[in-house]
Parts: structure tokens; C-alpha cells; sequence
């Protein structure tokens, strides 16, 4: 079992339309969570972090931490073409040590 | 400069060449992490450096990686004898670390070094 997963999609939303990506991890001693995007032939870039179980909004993002089922989301709210990339889920494993990713799911809207 | 810097951005190397890739960090992150992304794939885990200590090297896929960062700032990841499975996007990571007031866990990615072995 890999330490981080997520389902490689491709996920196909309709502009406008909300996008929901999930991850689950399986350190339950990991403390604090990411959502990277990544465009085909560039570098992954921070979206998100979460620490806390619950929600936290940043524009039209949201992510959400379940400690307890060991699962982190991140919605998208009016998805637009620009949103179209790869979403990397990360987690610092409980020795601190090492960022994990998961293997990132491929997002696509269309108009 | 501003950003993390990656030399060199594409390498070729026929199957059993030694090859070096170079990092130089943002100034002041005292942490540098390596990552080998295979297409499609999300970036995994080689290597971690907290200023010149290597604290994880448990991702190395085998003896033939070796990273080192001996002035605690520009790191290079040295693979010997590669092989094709070796071909990949080598990323370099820079961060704050744990503990200090600026860490978020962010992580501040270079453009990576592409390495294709035939």
C-alpha cells in the first residue's frame, strides 16, 4: 500500500462546475497536509496546506482533513479551463523527515 | 537569485555513464530535499539535508545515488553507472525548517534536471 493515494483520474468537470479531489494517507501520525498543482512539464506549486480537522477556505479552494478516516480533500469552486492540471496530495510523514506525494490526480475542465 | 536552480535542465547519458546534477537552494532555506518524478507519476521521495546533515536518504533507490551538500547550500545528486529505469525529472526542493517561524511546510521547487538514458 502506498503511504499516500489517490485515484489518477482522468477527473473531466464542466466549466464553472465544483471539482473534488480526494486522498487518503496511511501515517496516522501525520500532522500537516498539501495540495500541490502541477502543469504538464512544470513543477508542482503550493495550493493548500490544512493541519486541523475541518475546512479551510482560501478563495475558491477549499481543503478538508478527516484525521480520524485518514482522508484529505480539496474542492474547487468554479472550476476554470486554468484549473486544469495535476493535483498532488502531500503529507509530512510523522518522523518529519520526508514530504510524501501521491501520485496525483489529472484534473481536465471543459468549456 | 529568487528561486531554487536546477543545472543542467536536460541530460542524456548512455546506459552505464555517471552523471551529476547540481541544486542551488533559495538563500536561507536550510532545508533541500531531492525527488525523482517518472512521467505520470507524482514526485518521490530520495533524499533530505538539513543544512550539510543528510537526515534521510531512504529513497535512494539503490548505492549507485548519492547526494551530498557539503557547504550546507548547492547540492548535487550523483547517479553512477545509470540505467534506463534511472531516466526521469529529477526535482530539488528547498524549505524552511520545522521549528522555524517562517515554516509552513511549503515546499519551493526548481525547474528540474530531465534525464534520459539510452
Amino acid at each position: 500500500q502506498k503511504e499516500v493515494e489517490q485515484n489518477s483520474g482522468p477527473l473531466s468537470v464542466p466549466e464553472g462546475a465544483i471539482a473534488s479531489l480526494n486522498c487518503t494517507y496511511s501515517d496516522r501520525g501525520s500532522q500537516s497536509f498539501f495540495w500541490y498543482r502541477q502543469y504538464s512539464g512544470k513543477s508542482p506549486e503550493l495550493i493548500m496546506f490544512i493541519y486541523s480537522n475541518g475546512d479551510k477556505e482560501d478563495g475558491r479552494f477549499t481543503a478538508q482533513l478527516n484525521k480520524a478516516s485518514q482522508y484529505v480533500s480539496l474542492l474547487i469552486r468554479d472550476s476554470q479551463p486554468s484549473d486544469s492540471a495535476t493535483y498532488l496530495c502531500a503529507v509530512i510523514d510523522s518522523s518529519a523527515s520526508k514530504i510524501i506525494f501521491g501520485s496525483g490526480t489529472r484534473l481536465s475542465i471543459r468549456p | 537569485g529568487a528561486g531554487v536552480s536546477q543545472s543542467p535542465r536536460y541530460k542524456v547519458a548512455k546506459r552505464g555513464q555517471d552523471v551529476a546534477l547540481r541544486c542551488d537552494p533559495i538563500s536561507g532555506h536550510v532545508s533541500l530535499f531531492w525527488y525523482q518524478q517518472a512521467l505520470g507519476q507524482g514526485p518521490e521521495f530520495l533524499t533530505y539535508f538539513q543544512n550539510e546533515a543528510q537526515l534521510d536518504k531512504s529513497g535512494l533507490p539503490s548505492d549507485r545515488f548519492f547526494a551530498e551538500r557539503p557547504e550546507g547550500s548547492v547540492s548535487t545528486l550523483k547517479i553512477q553507472r545509470t540505467q534506463q529505469e534511472d531516466s526521469a525529472v529529477y526535482l530539488c526542493a528547498s524549505s524552511h525548517p520545522p521549528r522555524q517561524r517562517e515554516y509552513t511546510g511549503e515546499l519551493f521547487f526548481g525547474e528540474g534536471s530531465r534525464l534520459t538514458v539510452l
